[in-house]
């Protein structure tokens, strides 16, 4: 049963460190995406990769957050430094996009990972 | 662009009783339409599907009619259980070059035995 894996589940840091969360994808997709969920704004996406190329990151605060794909079976989010209103839970999702571009099948969601800075 | 409104929650029910929460979109093109599931501490789920006006997606007893003439993809339940309590999401996908989902604020549904 094929699943998305994310890591750490849970995270505790004090406001001003660097946090990184990592995701691996379902073997064989090639569409990656990061979303941030909050009570206030609901689930938002921040980034997303095809073939591991950045393809959107308008949601994502630059200066401080990062999204990469250092290979097709791990895919990061960093915050540096971090603040307290970046607490949420972080959801990775992959998905396959055929060749005619069109997302018509699902994508597969992560369990998460809840973030508090203090 | 494209925007997708779900009905406010919470949304509180007995158990065996029949289940419709509204979803109405905004989107260019022709859109493919989802309900996403989340159980408390989980991440979302893929509930069911349809890819063009008039499909019918299906799965676990829910329902969800794609009518583009109203531009809605209500879903429904005939008899809900008390596991079915979570929040679901309605999306939409406006295909193309575009691979991202947008979804509703989410409904969370409370079951009560």
């Amino acid at each position: 049963d094929a699943r998305v894996t994310q890591t750490p589940r849970h995270k505790v840091t004090e406001m001003g460190q660097e946090v990184t969360m990592r995701c691996q994808p379902i073997l064989g997709h090639n569409t990656v995406f990061w979303y941030r969920q909050t009570m206030m704004q609901g689930l938002e996406l921040l980034a997303y990769f095809r073939n591991r190329a950045p393809l959107d990151d308008s949601g994502m605060p630059k200066d401080r957050f990062s999204a990469e794909m250092p290979d097709a079976t791990l895919a990061t989010l960093k915050i540096q430094p971090s603040e307290p209103r970046d607490s949420a839970v972080y959801f990775c999702a992959s998905g396959l996009v055929p060749r005619d571009w069109v997302l018509t099948d699902t994508q597969y969601f992560g369990p998460g990972t809840r973030l508090t800075v203090l | 662009g494209n925007s997708v409104t779900q009905m406010e929650g919470p949304v509180t029910l007995s158990e065996e009783a029949f289940l419709t929460i509204n979803c109405t979109y905004t989107a260019t093109g022709y859109p493919s339409l989802f309900w996403y599931v989340q159980y408390p501490g989980e991440g979302l789920q893929l509930l069911l599907k349809a890819t063009k006006a008039d499909d019918k997606g299906s799965n676990k007893g829910f329902e969800a009619t794609y009518r583009k003439e109203t531009t809605s993809f209500h879903l429904e339940k005939g008899s809900v259980q008390v596991s079915d309590s979570a929040v679901y999401f309605c999306a939409l996908n406006s295909g193309g070059s575009n691979y991202k989902l947008t979804f509703g604020k989410g409904t969370l549904l409370t079951v009560n035995p």
